[in-house]
């Protein structure tokens, strides 16, 4: 069956960065996109960004193009969310989730929380 | 970019009842490449619709789909118990794949 797991809690301070992992299992990892999405406390769902496991492509939500990268490593089929210069409005929820080849979001992670603190 | 309008913002209904939900689109979505998601409180959003109407595997019957263009309803047709959540509709054609604002169905 499909699962993704994704990495622990963090703590990081205002400006430095973060790096969550999203581990896929159960299907050919190079088959579907990879999307993140991130939910913080209280609000909605934000969408930030796919990776193309095959070739390394990437789209990314332009208010954070420059901060987010998303990155692969097919030899274990996982995913990387890298977020830099953090500031507290980067408290939320980060989720990864499978992109069924019509794009909508089949499968997701049980989700990272980052809290941003000083 | 496709901005998400949803509505009502919360939804007051008694288990048994119908719930309606509006999701409309700043301009039309091709191909009718819309989808709807549930989170229930504490819980990972699961999807229900995609494609505006095709119900996602294992989903009961009583979650349907509909609209076209720039509108688009999901309709719950009797609220049971774990129905009670925040539904989002999501536009997933191409970038940027945007979310709705979310609609919470509250017990009344």
């Amino acid at each position: 069956q499909v699962h993704l797991l994704q990495s622990g809690a963090d703590v990081k301070k205002p400006g430095a960065s973060v790096k969550v992992s999203c581990k896929a299992s159960g299907y050919t990892f190079t088959d579907n996109y990879v999307h993140w999405v991130r939910q913080a406390p209280g609000q909605g769902l934000e969408w930030l960004g796919w990776i193309d496991p095959k070739s390394g492509g990437t789209s990314y939500l332009q208010k954070l193009q420059g901060r987010v990268t998303l990155t692969r490593d097919t030899s274990i089929s996982t995913t990387y969310m890298e977020l830099t210069g953090l500031i507290s409005d980067d408290t939320a929820v980060y989720y990864c989730a499978r992109g069924h080849f019509r794009g909508f979001l089949d499968y997701w992670g049980q989700g990272a929380l980052v809290t941003v603190s000083s | 970019e496709i901005v998400l309008t949803q509505s009502p913002g919360t939804l007051s209904l008694s288990p048994g009842e119908r719930a309606t939900l509006s999701c409309r689109a700043s301009q039309s979505v091709s191909g009718n490449y819309l989808a709807w998601y549930q989170q229930q409180p504490g819980q990972t959003p699961r999807l229900l619709i995609y494609d505006a109407s095709s119900r996602a595997p294992g989903i009961p019957d009583k979650f349907s789909g509909s609209g076209s263009g720039t509108d688009f309803t999901l309709t719950i047709s009797r609220l049971e118990p774990e129905d009670f959540a925040v539904y989002y509709c999501q536009y997933h054609s191409s970038s940027p794949r945007t979310f709705g604002g979310g609609t919470k169905v509250e017990i009344k």
